[in-house]
């Protein structure tokens, strides 16, 4: 969907270095997702915000941080703690926060190591 | 947490053939469930979602079944055609938090 964008869309990381993966949305939906999804493997959620200045952690939350400052942004931080953070990151909104609606996904950015 | 189980995780169909992909789940809470196809190195798209209330959908060649007294659903694609090739993941949510199951790549063989 072109209302949801993902930067960079390939990214290097090096040893003990933190990086921050953009997440941008001009659908004006409330809630945001991240997730991560390794070769061959599904999707697996790492953090989600239903509201601004509001978040909470998936199934994967160690060594990753993220903020909601703001309605349409969402960035996502893959601290030195993540020791495997090699892998494919998608965004996700949603219109509202009702567990019934269908997520947009961004075109995803693929993180490697150095 | 929620568990979604996918099978088969590949299949393999001759153009113009049936597929059927099968996805159980653990829980009773789950609502809607949607249906997406990936192809590589591109995002999730959203092809097919039925909610709780009801209990089969269809849209051309694709439908999707449910059955909440048993847990399962199921994607069905008839007719299949080459560009039906991709990795296709089912989904439910429960307590607003989307579980997918594993994947099935799809092959269709012209």
């Amino acid at each position: 969907d072109g209302g949801i964008t993902q930067s960079p869309k390939y990214l290097f990381r090096k040893e003990g270095q933190n990086v921050t993966l953009s997440c941008e949305q001009n659908l004006n939906h409330d809630a945001m997702y991240w997730y991560r999804q390794d070769p061959g493997q599904g999707l697996r959620l790492i953090y989600y915000s239903q509201i601004v200045n509001d978040f909470q952690k998936g199934d994967i939350a160690e060594g990753y941080s993220v903020s909601r400052e703001k309605k349409e942004s969402f960035p996502l931080t893959v601290t030195s703690a993540q020791k495997n953070p090699t892998a494919f990151y998608l965004c996700a909104s949603t219109p509202g926060t009702a567990s019934n609606q269908p997520q947009h996904f961004g075109d995803g950015t693929r993180l490697s190591i150095l | 947490g929620e568990n979604v189980e996918q099978h088969p995780s590949t299949l393999s169909v001759q153009e113009g053939d049936s597929a059927v992909i099968k996805c159980t789940y653990s829980d009773s809470a789950s609502n809607y469930f949607p249906w997406y196809k990936q192809e590589l190195g591109k995002r999730p798209q959203l092809i097919i979602d039925i909610r709780s209330n009801v209990g089969e959908k269809k849209d051309q060649r694709i439908a999707v079944t449910l059955n909440k007294t048993a847990k399962h659903f199921s994607l069905h694609i008839t007719e299949t055609q080459p560009e039906d090739s991709a990795v296709y993941f089912c989904a439910d949510i429960a307590g607003n938090m989307l579980t997918f199951g594993g994947g099935t790549r799809l092959m269709v063989k012209p």
